[in-house]
């Protein structure tokens, strides 16, 4: 069963529009962290915000926020005022398990298009 | 400068010739990961590691080997290459579980 789902595998914004990124994850852990990661075309992997799962406050770094809703599985990434630097693929990961053990887990991607 | 290193970068091999994948980091990290990413399936986990000496499975070990005999390096071995192990690979590296993983710039393994 997939334990990260993110089901845009594409979306198309307006520059300087916001858009958010879905992500709803399965775990029966209660201690875990959710991640969000950029991949622009050049391949590397670029680390954007974290969740940990006891944390009452949404994540936010920047132009990047996480909505997070524990009771809905669901760890949304919202990127406010798009760029077009932003084009990208964003990829949702979760880490399981107690500290100590570090196996991490990721979507399948959505690719994001900036339109200017 | 803070950062992990993978070589090489670009690889064609063919079937069955052993290679390895090395690793480094500098950030004094405990522990490191490695992961394969295929188009639709985005990056799993092959295998990852706690500290010296100690490694475990991912999501997809078979036909991988690791080993961790320094701090700073985790190369992958892959002893039999086979052509479903045609993929960019991709080592991480973190201080500890709950922070972000620090990846290398990957690996894109062609084998033939």
């Amino acid at each position: 069963a997939q334990k990260i789902t993110q089901t845009q595998p594409g979306m198309f914004v307006q520059e300087k529009e916001a858009v958010t990124l879905d992500c709803t994850y399965d775990t029966s852990d209660q201690s875990y962290g959710l991640f969000w990661y950029k991949q622009p075309s050049s391949g590397e992997m670029i680390f954007l915000i974290y969740q940990g799962s006891y944390d009452e406050q949404n994540a936010t770094e920047g132009r990047y926020s996480l909505n997070f809703q524990k009771a809905r599985k669901s760890a949304n990434l919202v990127i406010s005022a798009s760029q077009l630097g932003d084009s990208a693929m964003y990829f949702c990961a979760m880490r399981e398990g107690l500290r100590g053990a570090q196996k991490l887990v990721f979507g399948q991607g959505t690719r994001l298009t900036i339109n200017p | 400068e803070a950062q992990v290193t993978q070589n090489p970068r670009y690889l064609i091999t063919v079937t069955g010739k052993k290679l390895t994948v090395t690793c480094s980091q500098n950030m004094n990290h405990e522990y490191m990961s490695w992961y394969r990413q295929d188009p639709g399936l985005g990056l799993r986990q092959i295998y990852y590691s706690m500290n010296v000496e100690v490694t475990d499975k991912g999501d997809v070990p078979e036909g991988y080997k690791v080993s961790r005999k320094e701090k700073r390096n985790f190369p992958l071995i892959l002893e039999s290459p086979s052509p479903n192990q045609t993929s960019l690979y991709f080592c991480a590296s973190s201080p500890t579980p709950s922070l972000e993983q620090f990846f290398g710039p990957g690996t894109r393994l062609t084998v033939l």
